[in-house]
């Protein structure tokens, strides 16, 4: 398995524009999450979702949209980036959302807005 | 409500030394607390979790940790630290109800040759 994968690893954007950050699981996990991490911030959650065509806001969803069309696939949309969006994103999923439940996590993207 | 707290940014220790990584943290229920460890440039890699009975968890390369209801902690501990353990180490709770977990703010290890 390839587990949670992500793309791109690296991207440079100028306020104004917009982007896809895309996430991928082979596990079959029903819940998926997106976070940012700011340094010495730990992680921030931006959006997650139970399962496919459900998903709801975290702690810091503005400037960010998501959609599930199918339990593989979490794409996060940023619309209109700012130089506050400037941080590293990780998609992560679990089997299920239970507080026993390990987070897989993707290997990251690293976004620039200047 | 459920928050953890991570009180050292960075813990320095010395290759074959035990090192310990401290978390507390804070739930209206039965707590699951989990550690995970940060490579430079990767995601973050489960550690070890507890969810119930013994107070002491054991995880992967030799890590385990300690549950202490009474302290409300769940200190990270290696009995000897190698120079590759040197990396970024991020505390969880989940209250029982909830979906989410809550992440310290991470605290950087280094290890000295």
């Amino acid at each position: 398995n390839a587990g949670v994968t992500q793309t791109p690893k690296f991207r440079i954007l100028k306020i104004g524009q917009s982007m896809t950050l895309q996430c991928t699981q082979d596990m079959n996990h029903n819940y998926m999450y997106w976070y940012r991490q700011d340094p010495g911030m730990g992680l921030k959650l931006i959006y997650y979702s139970v399962g496919a065509g459900i998903t709801d806001k975290g702690e810091v969803p503005n400037g960010y949209n998501v959609s599930r069309s199918t339990t593989e696939d979490f794409p996060l949309r940023l619309e209109l980036a700012a130089p506050s969006q400037t941080s590293v994103y990780f998609c992560a999923s679990s089997t299920t959302g239970i507080g026993t439940d390990t987070q897989y996590f993707g290997p990251g993207t690293r976004l620039t807005v200047l | 409500a459920q928050s953890v707290a991570q009180p050292e940014d960075q813990v320095n220790v010395a290759e074959g030394n035990p090192l310990t990584v401290k978390c507390t943290y804070s739930v209206s229920g039965n707590p699951y607390l989990f550690w995970y460890v940060q490579y430079p440039n990767r995601g973050l890699q489960f550690l070890l979790k507890y969810i119930t009975g013994d107070n002491l968890v054991k995880g992967s390369y030799g890590f385990e940790a300690e549950f202490n209801k009474s302290q409300t902690s769940f200190h990270l501990k290696k009995p000897s630290a190698l120079v590759s353990d040197s990396a970024l180490y991020f505390c969880a709770v989940r209250d029982g109800g909830s979906y989410i977990p809550t992440f310290g703010r991470g605290t950087s290890l280094i290890v000295h040759p």
